[in-house]
């Protein structure tokens, strides 16, 4: 079964500290890690993506690291602010057989307290 | 302004009924997607379509239907077959890659509640 486990479930972290979240995938075959952003009550949006050909991407103060050995990856939310606040889940897709399907993991709730 | 649109925001039906969600997009993807969000569940795939007039099952389709008539709208029913349908239901679309994945835009969700 195609699963991304997603850990810690919740987090607590002050302001201007270092947020970081935990993805393992077992489907080989992903293509794509994407992590999406959901505030309360609004759909998940995009924040940042990689590929397997390499092993972080920054944008910003956010920050994806991609071990493809270890089947894992990770997101880094540099100098957390309030505004970060928010449920984030990983993904792992692929594009096998002509499909494209995401699997996500069960979300992280990041609160970012003064 | 390009977007996903989803309506009602807030359904309430009775034990029984079939409702149907709404899902329009104007971002001229060819791919459009079902999900269920449940508390601690994270998003779980219903169905999805990739063209007109074809749609595949995802992980939880039973006791819910899909149509595709339009490239721009991709409606959802959920009958009384689905035992569970209290959640909140979210569309998305896409383009469809060649090789790897593209960004998935979601719409803003309705909140079904059955009484």
């Amino acid at each position: 079964q195609q699963q991304v486990k997603q850990s810690p479930q919740s987090l607590i972290v002050q302001k201007g500290g270092i947020s970081i979240i935990n993805c393992a995938y077992e489907n080989t075959a992903f293509d794509y890690f994407p992590w999406y952003q959901q505030f309360p009550g609004k759909g998940p949006a995009l924040l940042i993506a990689i590929r397997p050909d390499v092993s972080e991407k920054k944008e910003g103060r956010f920050t994806i690291s991609f071990n493809k050995s270890a089947k894992q990856f990770s997101l880094h939310i540099m100098d957390s602010q309030p505004g970060d606040s928010a449920t984030y889940f990983c993904a792992g897709a692929y594009s096998g057989a002509g499909s494209y399907q995401l699997t996500f993991g069960k979300g992280t709730k990041l609160s970012v307290i003064p | 302004d390009g977007g996903i649109t989803q309506s009602p925001k807030y359904l309430f039906r009775k034990e029984g009924q079939n409702v149907t969600l709404s899902c329009e997009q104007n971002l001229n993807h060819d791919a459009m997607y079902w999900y269920r969000q449940d508390p601690g569940q994270g998003l779980r795939l219903i169905y999805y379509s990739q063209i007109v007039n074809d749609f595949q099952k995802g992980d939880i389709a039973e006791g819910y239907s899909v149509s595709r008539e339009k490239k721009e709208s991709f409606p959802l029913t959920v009958t009384s077959a689905q035992k569970n349908p209290t959640a909140f239901y979210l569309c998305a679309s896409s383009i469809v890659p060649i090789t790897g994945g593209n960004e998935q835009f979601f719409g803003p969700g309705t909140r079904l509640t059955v009484l």
